[in-house]
């Protein structure tokens, strides 16, 4: 699999703002991945978007997908301190048990009270 | 649960003296992977194991070690540490189509 790049590396907002953040990736996809990550604890898997689906909804995130751009978005509305984390992309180019995900530096979201 | 479980949580030890990060995980998953964490250079595959006795070599598999003698366990074994393989490790596992489950992490530090 490839290694997405996420965008911004650095987020700083106001409780109950939405919070925007992008993913590029190089080379056609099975699916895109999203993870978070609180300090120092390991990496939660939020949602998982096919390469035939444009958008997906999991309680306040929503995913979109753009394959002919290859990027993806996480948005996270009305965000909350606890928010406060570090979000991967993972593009994986093979549907399959054993899809080695590479992650990227991330973005590193803080929300303010 | 289902969840991964790695022990210890931290580890403080000495170059060269053997030691291993135990990994199971309860969802009879085929797919398990270590991962190692440092600042400025985010997470990177250290070995994976698509199966009972599968193993393969990551971006990193230099001084590490692993066996996948059951499905559920897969545990990190470093023979002979040194100070560069301090680091936060992880253990990770999935199944086809699902994302990944991972544990909640080993801080090693070799003094």
């Amino acid at each position: 699999s490839q290694q997405g790049e996420e965008d911004p590396q650095a987020l700083s907002i106001q409780e109950g703002e939405n919070a925007t953040m992008n993913c590029s990736y190089k080379t056609s996809i099975n699916n895109l991945q999203w993870y978070r990550q609180n300090s120092g604890r390991g990496l939660v898997h939020l949602i998982l978007i096919r390469s035939n689906e444009r958008e997906k909804h999991s309680g306040r995130l929503r995913v979109t997908l753009d394959t002919s751009k290859k990027s993806s978005s996480l948005l996270i509305t009305a965000s909350r301190a606890a928010d406060t984390a570090s979000y991967f992309c993972a593009p994986a180019t093979v549907d399959q048990a054993g899809t080695a995900l590479i992650f990227g530096k991330g973005t590193t979201l803080s929300v303010s009270s | 649960e289902a969840q991964v479980t790695q022990n210890p949580r931290y580890l403080i030890t000495v170059t060269g003296k053997k030691l291993t990060v135990t990994c199971s995980q309860n969802m009879n998953h085929e797919y398990m992977s270590w991962y190692r964490q440092d600042p400025g250079l985010g997470l990177r595959q250290i070995y994976y194991s698509m199966n009972v006795e599968v193993t393969d070599k990551g971006d990193v598999p230099e001084g590490y070690k692993v066996s996948r003698k059951e499905k559920r366990n897969f545990p990190l074994i470093l023979e002979s540490p040194s100070p560069n393989q301090t680091s936060l490790y992880f253990c990770a596992s999935s199944e086809r189509g699902r994302g990944y489950t991972f544990g909640s992490g080993t801080r090693l530090t070799v003094v």
